[in-house]
């Protein structure tokens, strides 16, 4: 597998569910990243990790929990969401946190909240 | 904070037609310009960027993009267009003073080009 990989691709869950979404890179990167992709609304980055530490969070509620336990793996776990919280969720990862590194994206997980 | 305004949501044009997409940010100092692109059923992938030097950036597959400072300004241009460009294309900005680091995209543009 290379590049950035994300499972589950797509997740169906209950406003009252635990569910967590991976992802994983294969690129030797030190820098992680979550975004949220809304219909007709730019992507909103959530959280940052950069050797592991993280050094960004974007005021995301806090039934978003992130994880990163090293450089290649990075976990968002969920909990209680809401129906607005439906999204795609993508995950990317650079070289570095620096702005003018180019961020490589995974393929994303669909989630849908009942 | 920073912003960054795609003034196209959704763009129909036919092969062999030029392309320019419109992309404006609003942030005053020094700033960090790319372009992505996701293809139907890809990833989001990096088309061109800009960082200094020639504000001219050339990117994959033939696009362009021209850094207007005054304007703030950072346009995608493709001469002729091919049915295989139909995408999403989406412009963002990283500011490199400030607390507005971080990488801020624009709402998008879908492209469809017709055979």
């Amino acid at each position: 597998e290379t590049g950035v990989t994300q499972t589950p691709r797509h997740l169906v869950m209950g406003m009252t569910n635990k569910k967590s979404l991976k992802c994983e890179q294969h690129l030797g990167h030190n820098a992680m990243y979550w975004y949220k992709q809304s219909a007709k609304k730019p992507l909103e980055l959530m959280f940052v990790y950069n050797f592991k530490e993280q050094t960004e969070n974007n005021s995301v509620p806090s039934r978003f929990s992130p994880e990163c336990p090293n450089s290649s793996h990075l976990f968002l776990h969920l909990h209680t969401l809401q129906p607005e919280d439906s999204a795609l969720y993508l995950c990317a990862s650079s070289q570095g946190a620096a702005s003018y590194n180019e961020q490589f994206f995974g393929p994303g997980t669909r989630l849908t909240v009942l | 904070a920073q912003s960054v305004s795609q003034h196209n949501h959704h763009v129909i044009l036919s092969e062999a037609a030029s392309l320019e997409l419109g992309c404006n940010y609003s942030y005053g100092g020094t700033v960090n310009l790319f372009w992505y692109v996701q293809y139907p059923g890809q990833h989001l992938q990096l088309l061109l960027k800009y960082f200094s030097g020639d504000p001219l950036v050339k990117g994959i597959k033939g696009f362009e993009a021209e850094f207007i400072k005054s304007k703030f300004s950072f346009n995608l241009r493709k001469p002729s267009l091919q049915w295989s460009d139909t995408a999403e294309y989406f412009c963002a900005v990283n500011a490199l003073s400030g607390s507005a680091r971080q990488l801020t995209f624009g709402s998008g543009t879908q492209l469809t080009v017709l055979p």
